[in-house]
């Protein structure tokens, strides 16, 4: 069966610091996959997706990247971080345009 | 803005109660997906309905889809304690793109 993993859960960092948050997905081959991040009490902004190993494309401006180094690794960064960078990060993956499969999330604080 | 907007955005109904929820979009679409996210943690995929489908059922969960109206809703009926949680909708316009309503939390009192 299928897992999908992130770390890690919590985090609190210093505005500035740099960030790097982990996705990896079990039981599948070359997933398409997301980020997103979820501000408290509000729905989902995808911030970036995936459908190949080295192909992302981004959504949001801002200071926040992501990689995908290998099939079903998925990194997102920053090499600042900004409070406006707060929030409840969550990584997908699909096959299709069908179900998502959610990963447990990382809930980011900036102070 | 959104593509999907929920309706109404907190709702909060007793034990055994139906709980219904709406969902408007903009875009046509090849599908509408409902997902329900409990505290802190991440969506859980409920139910996916096709645009050329009109009803779908799945236990306790119904969801209906309008293309006319660009609208769908989900129905919980007998609901419990245990579905307290916020409910997503969740449409593709763009291939590989998924978009997020906002959600609509849903509290059931025991």
């Amino acid at each position: 069966s299928q897992t999908i993993h992130q770390w890690p859960a919590t985090l609190v960092q210093p505005v500035g610091s740099p960030l790097s948050l982990e996705c990896t997905v079990e039981g599948t081959s070359n997933p398409n996959l997301y980020w997103y991040r979820q501000a408290a009490g509000r729905g989902l902004q995808l911030l970036f997706y995936s459908v190949g190993i080295g192909q992302i494309s981004s959504e949001v401006p801002q200071n926040l990247s992501a990689s995908r180094p290998q099939d079903r690794q998925f990194i997102l960064s920053s090499k600042k971080l900004l409070l406006s960078d707060s929030g409840f990060y969550l990584c997908a993956w699909s096959v299709s345009t069908d179900t998502q499969y959610f990963g447990p999330g990382t809930r980011l604080t900036v102070l | 803005s959104q593509q999907g907007e929920e309706d109404p955005q907190a709702l909060s109904i007793q034990e055994g109660e139906n709980a219904t929820m709406n969902c408007s979009y903009k875009t046509s679409i090849n599908n509408l997906q409902w997902y329900r996210q409990n505290s802190g943690r991440g969506l859980v995929h409920l139910i996916l309905i096709r645009s050329n489908e009109r009803e779908k059922h799945s236990g306790r969960l119904r969801v209906t889809l309008d293309t006319s109206k660009k609208s769908s809703s989900l129905l919980i009926t007998a609901s419990r304690a245990a579905d307290t949680a916020s409910y997503f909708c969740a449409t593709v316009p763009q291939t590989y793109k998924y978009i997020f309503g906002t959600g609509t939390r849903l509290k059931v009192l025991a």
